[in-house]
């Protein structure tokens, strides 16, 4: 059975950064695109980051770009997100997610088929 | 920006009853590119639907998606106990990928 497991969530203060891991198991990590999804509290889903398999290219929602790095390594089966110059508004659950392309692009044609449970992050002071 | 508005916010109904959720787009959704999940309190969201109306491996036909353009509809035929949760929409014809509120299906 596919597995995400998340990890590296926490309390940050404002400006501070984070690195979120997520271990892959059960499938080739190799040949999937993979993303990070994140809900705020009593909020709705939020698209963040998602990335090719060798990491060629990556793609972001405008309100992390610069600020958050999402990268990949492939002989571990992991998945990162480097978020730095965090703000109060990135708090939330961050979910690990397996990505499902519709078109030979990828670059927005995509939906998630499997998720992790997700990491808590907290920017507060 | 395509923005996704899922209505009603609640929808209370009984074990047994057909449950209609509705996802409405701000902009057509090129190609029915349109996915519903269903999200258990602290849980993985699990996909449900991707094109709008193919279901993904293992759900229950008693799950469908229907719907284009700027309408879409998930219709669960029959509830079942474990079918009392929340579900979202999700459209990936454009960047950013975006998704609705979420509707929570109670026990009435």
């Amino acid at each position: 059975e596919v597995q995400l497991v998340e990890s590296g969530g926490g309390l940050v203060q404002p400006g501070g950064s984070l690195r979120l891991s997520c271990a892959a198991s059960a499938f080739t990590f190799s040949h999937y695109w993979m993303g990070w999804v994140r809900q705020a509290p009593g909020k709705g889903l939020e698209w963040v980051a998602h990335i090719k398999q060798e990491g060629s290219e990556k793609y972001y929602v405008d309100s992390v770009k610069g600020r958050f790095t999402i990268s990949r390594d492939n002989a571990n089966k992991s998945l990162y997100m480097q978020m730095s110059s965090l703000r109060v508004e990135d708090t939330g659950v961050y979910h690990c997610t397996r990505v499902r392309c519709t078109s030979t692009s990828c670059y927005g044609f995509l939906y998630f088929d499997y998720w992790g449970q997700g990491a808590l992050v907290t920017v507060s002071s | 920006e395509i923005v996704l508005t899922q209505s009603p916010g609640t929808l209370s109904l009984s074990p047994g009853e057909r449950a209609t959720l509705s996802c409405r787009a701000s902009q057509t959704v090129s190609s029915s590119n349109l996915a519903w999940y269903q999200q258990k309190p602290g849980q993985a969201p699990r996909l449900l639907i991707y094109g709008a109306s193919s279901r993904a491996t293992g759900i229950p036909d008693r799950f469908s998606g229907s719907g284009s353009g700027t309408d879409f509809t998930l219709t669960i035929s029959r509830l079942e106990p474990e079918d009392f949760e929340v579900y979202h929409c999700q459209q990936y014809g454009s960047l950013p990928l975006t998704f609705g509120g979420g509707t929570k299906v109670e026990i009435k």
